[in-house]
């Protein structure tokens, strides 16, 4: 059974960087599968972020692609989100996952909430 | 955003069938069809079907998936009041070359 637990920062001001980590546990990131990152702002919909595989080849949200950057650190089977520029549009609950190909995600981490306040 | 199109909400009684909508276009929902996710509030997303009627192992065979063109389809049979939750559909959209979702249906077991 794939486990993922996100952890970061809570709280984030305006205009500074948001930044995850996704520890993957029991499933190895260097395998087949892309590993990637959505969101839910409170009171509205899922909104995918981006992914990346264990080859390092990432694809991201047109509407996002500007201030994100996933990466991977494949010796402690963990990946990242940094999103730049943070407003409080970008206040949400942060999931990250496995992205199965043939759907969004077949395996979630809980989630972590982000705000962004000064 | 929404990419995709969902009612609101839907409402049915127990032990009755529900069919959610998900409305895409040809570069989304018609090009490889949906997947369809259930959320329970307090809890991440459960995957229930994708490319259409795939359903992972362990969900109920209550839950089938389907498309008619740039429509993707969610049906529930013999609801129960554990059914009660907010879906989504997503498609993987080629003109964006990015995931789509829609806006999500909460779905009212009466």
């Amino acid at each position: 059974q794939v486990q993922l637990q996100e952890s970061g920062p809570g709280l984030v001001k305006p205009s500074e960087t948001l930044s995850l980590t996704c520890t993957v546990s029991d499933y190895s990131i260097t395998n087949d599968y892309y590993w990637g990152w959505i969101r839910q702002p409170p009171g509205k919909g899922l909104e995918w972020i981006g992914s990346i595989l264990h080859n390092g080849h990432t694809y991201y949200n047109p509407s996002l692609k500007s201030r994100v950057t996933i990466s991977l650190d494949t010796s402690k089977n963990q990946f990242s989100l940094k999103l730049t520029s943070v407003t409080a549009a970008d206040t949400a609950l942060y999931h990250c996952v496995r992205d199965a190909s043939s759907a969004p995600a077949d395996y979630w981490g809980q989630g972590t909430l982000v705000t962004v306040s000064s | 955003q929404a990419g995709l199109t969902q009612p609101p909400s839907v409402s049915k009684d127990l032990r009755q069938t529900a069919t959610l909508t998900c409305a895409g276009n040809s570069n989304n929902v018609g090009y490889r069809g949906a997947a369809w996710l259930q959320r329970h509030q307090g809890h991440p997303p459960k995957l229930l079907s994708y490319r259409n009627n795939n359903r992972p192992s362990g969900v109920s065979e209550r839950f089938s998936a389907s498309r008619s063109g740039n429509t993707a389809s969610l049906t529930i049979t013999g609801l129960q009041p554990e059914d009660e939750a907010d879906y989504y559909c997503s498609a993987w959209d080629r003109g964006l070359n990015a995931w789509v979702f829609g806006g999500g249906t909460k779905l009212t077991v009466l």
